[in-house]
């Protein structure tokens, strides 16, 4: 079946530092989201890509989704300790239908 | 401040009982998601309603569970009986329908456990 892996599982930085997780898909997607959960909490959407190859700002956040439709990133430049969670990604498949990538859990050491 | 809300939000119960979750979508939303969080599954769709119409269920264990939007105010999970295996926690969500796809909000969740 369609599967949607992220890399790393877990990532721990100093804040200040950088971050990363990467998302791939065995199938090209329509579109994809990125959404964030905090401990506890719930899935907050945060970004929805559609085109090939493209990239997408939200302050300290960049988001690519790669010329394949195959994968995607969510880069995070100099983290904070509000920036703590797990990052999904949702790999979209026709206009509804999203697969949920395995998440990336970020802890931010301060 | 628009949200989708959950009840109850904690539940407890024993195996063979009926669970009933409820989730209010936000207010025109046209869609609803059921999906259920486990460590070892992730986040997986259990089903889809569109304009209250069940459009997606395959997700779903058929012979346990039951999803239904009664009106566009409501919709409802149901496991009968409820199994150990059954314990997560299960999330709903609303939909605002785009041309590339569906912006999906989620509610706060009922976390179940299944004794």
């Amino acid at each position: 079946g369609q599967q949607v892996m992220q890399i790393p599982q877990y990532q721990h930085v100093q804040e200040g530092e950088d971050f990363t997780t990467y998302c791939n898909s065995s199938t090209t997607l329509s579109n994809i989201q990125w959404y964030k959960q905090r401990p506890g909490g719930h899935p907050v959407f945060l970004i929805q890509l559609v085109k090939s190859g493209e990239v997408k700002k939200q302050k300290r956040l960049t988001f690519q989704f790669g010329e394949a439709k195959k994968n995607s990133s969510l880069h995070i430049t100099a983290t904070q300790t509000t920036d703590v969670g797990t990052y999904f990604c949702a790999g979209g498949r026709g206009t509804y239908k999203y697969i949920f990538g395995t998440g990336t859990r970020l802890k931010v050491l301060a | 401040d628009a949200r989708v809300t959950q009840t109850p939000r904690h539940k407890v119960t024993e195996m063979g009982q009926e669970v009933t979750m409820r989730c209010q979508p936000i207010l025109g939303h046209n869609t609803v998601f059921w999906y259920r969080q486990t460590m070892m599954q992730g986040l997986e769709l259990l089903a889809y309603f569109r304009n209250r119409a069940p459009l997606d269920d395959s997700g779903m264990p058929k012979d346990r569970f039951s999803a239904e939007m009664p009106d566009a105010t409501l919709a409802t999970l149901k496991i009968q009986p409820s199994e150990p295996r059954d314990s997560a926690v299960y999330f709903c969500a609303s939909g605002e329908s785009g041309p590339f796809g569906e912006t999906q909000y989620f509610g706060p969740g009922t976390r179940l456990l299944v004794l």
